[in-house]
């Protein structure tokens, strides 16, 4: 298993442009997350989902959009990228049934917008 | 929103040394877990404590999800160079039905010096 894969790893954006970061897992779980980790900060969720066609926002959705149409990819989508946007986003995936299992995340991708 | 309050910031030691953080939060936890980055990497589960009271541990490394179920610590013991990152609490507040949202401390950056 490969487990959560992100890509790319590394980006830089100009200010305005729009870009998708990917996310894969390949484990069956039914859960997926974007996070963003800003210097000295712990992690913010952007958005979540809890299976194909259904996704919602967490605590710091503004300017990010995503969809899961398979269980396996959620996408993020920057629109129009902002300098405040700099950030790692880290994506994670869980299985939930009857007790919540903990997350396992992707290595990264880290943004630049300039 | 819920606030998680990890303790120390950072740790300088030198190897062989034991190593303890904690984390507190101003409401209850059903679910705590402790994962560590390293650097260009993405956070790598530790420990999961499901249960007040409950002690885990995992090699050198011995967590605790506290009685009242605001807190929790982690010991590392006989610290060795390769234990150097950051180490991150995460709390989530239902153990079951749809609130499987993680609170995550903003981590201890663990230096060890050989």
């Amino acid at each position: 298993n490969a487990g959560v894969t992100q890509t790319p790893k590394f980006r830089i954006l100009k200010i305005g442009q729009s870009m998708t970061l990917q996310c894969t897992q390949d484990m069956n779980h039914n859960y997926m997350y974007w996070y963003r980790q800003d210097p000295g900060m712990g992690l913010k969720l952007i958005y979540y989902s809890v299976g194909a066609g259904i996704t919602d926002k967490g605590e710091v959705p503004n300017g990010y959009n995503v969809s899961r149409s398979t269980t396996e990819d959620f996408p993020l989508r920057l629109e129009l990228a902002a300098p405040s946007q700099t950030s790692v986003y880290f994506c994670a995936s869980s299985y939930h049934r009857d007790r919540n299992q903990p997350q396992h995340f992707g290595d990264g991708t880290r943004l630049s917008i300039l | 929103g819920q606030q998680l309050n990890q303790s120390p910031q950072s740790m300088f030691i030198q190897e062989g040394e034991d190593v303890s953080m904690n984390c507190t939060s101003s409401s209850i936890f059903n679910t705590w877990l402790w994962y560590k980055q390293d650097p260009g990497e993405g956070p790598v589960l530790l420990i999961a404590l499901y249960k007040a009271g409950e002690l885990t541990s995992n090699g050198r490394l011995t967590a605790q999800f506290g009685i009242t179920r605001k807190d929790s610590f982690l010991n590392i013991s006989a610290s060795i160079p390769s234990d150097v990152g950051i180490y991150f609490c995460a709390g989530q507040a239902n153990s079951g039905g749809s609130n499987y949202k993680l609170t995550f401390g903003k981590g201890t950056l663990l230096t060890v010096n050989p």
